[in-house]
């Protein structure tokens, strides 16, 4: 069964510090992997997705690399903002069907 | 634009009451899924279908139950509301080969009072 963890659970940050999320799984199987933002109360913007046969993507301030071999993805955001303030999720989709979420990575940017 | 579209945001409802959560995607996309999130807690899928009459129970029970009888339409239906279905509901879906991401709806936050 796919697990997905997510490291740290919290994480509070001033403005202008760069921002390191991260994210395993224990099989690497995977088809893609998913990098959403939660604001509190709504629903989930995808901010990125890799495809199983990728390193890395990125767009404007984030870049999100993919190790399938090791189970491990990470979310680099630049230059935080207190705009940034939220909980990011990564999921991952595998042949088993449906997408699996870690726990989250609640952030905060403080001003 | 394309879009998942869920209606409505917010809905407060008394005891007892049948409701309707409405959820349309104009992707084309043939799998569809409804999660349950309380806050500050993980999402929980309680519904998916891959296809036009094809619905699955998710990983979390539930006693709402879904229909799927148009591809761009996924509703979910509680016969009779109670405090304990109040949560926040979340649709999604997907194309159907593994390249895709998945959309999300921006959620309906159900209060049963």
């Amino acid at each position: 069964k796919q697990e997905v963890t997510q490291i740290p659970a919290a994480l509070s940050v001033p403005e202008g510090e760069n921002l390191v999320l991260n994210c395993s799984f224990t099989d690497s199987a995977i088809y893609n992997l998913q990098w959403f933002r939660q604001d509190p109360g709504k629903g989930l913007t995808s901010l990125l997705l890799i495809q199983s046969s990728q390193r890395e993507q990125t767009s404007g301030r984030l870049n999100a690399s993919l190790d399938k071999s090791s189970g491990r993805s990470t979310l680099y955001i630049a230059a935080s903002q207190p705009g940034d303030s939220a909980t990011y999720l990564c999921a991952v989709r595998g042949s088993w069907g449906k997408l699996q979420f870690g726990a989250g990575t609640q952030v905060v940017v403080t001003p | 634009e394309a879009d998942i579209y869920q209606t409505p945001r917010y809905l407060v409802i008394g005891t007892g009451k049948k409701i309707t959560l409405e959820c349309s995607q104009t992707m084309g996309h043939d799998k569809m899924y409804w999660y349950q999130q309380d806050p500050g807690m993980e999402l929980h899928l309680i519904h998916y279908s891959y296809g036009v009459n094809s619905t699955e129970k998710g990983d979390l029970s539930s006693e709402s139950t879904v229909s799927r009888i148009r591809t761009e339409h996924f509703p979910l239906t509680l016969e009779s509301a109670r405090p304990s279905h109040t949560s926040q509901y979340l649709c999604a879906s997907t194309g159907d080969t593994s390249v895709y991401g998945y959309t999300f709806g921006s959620g309906t936050r159900l209060t049963v009072v």
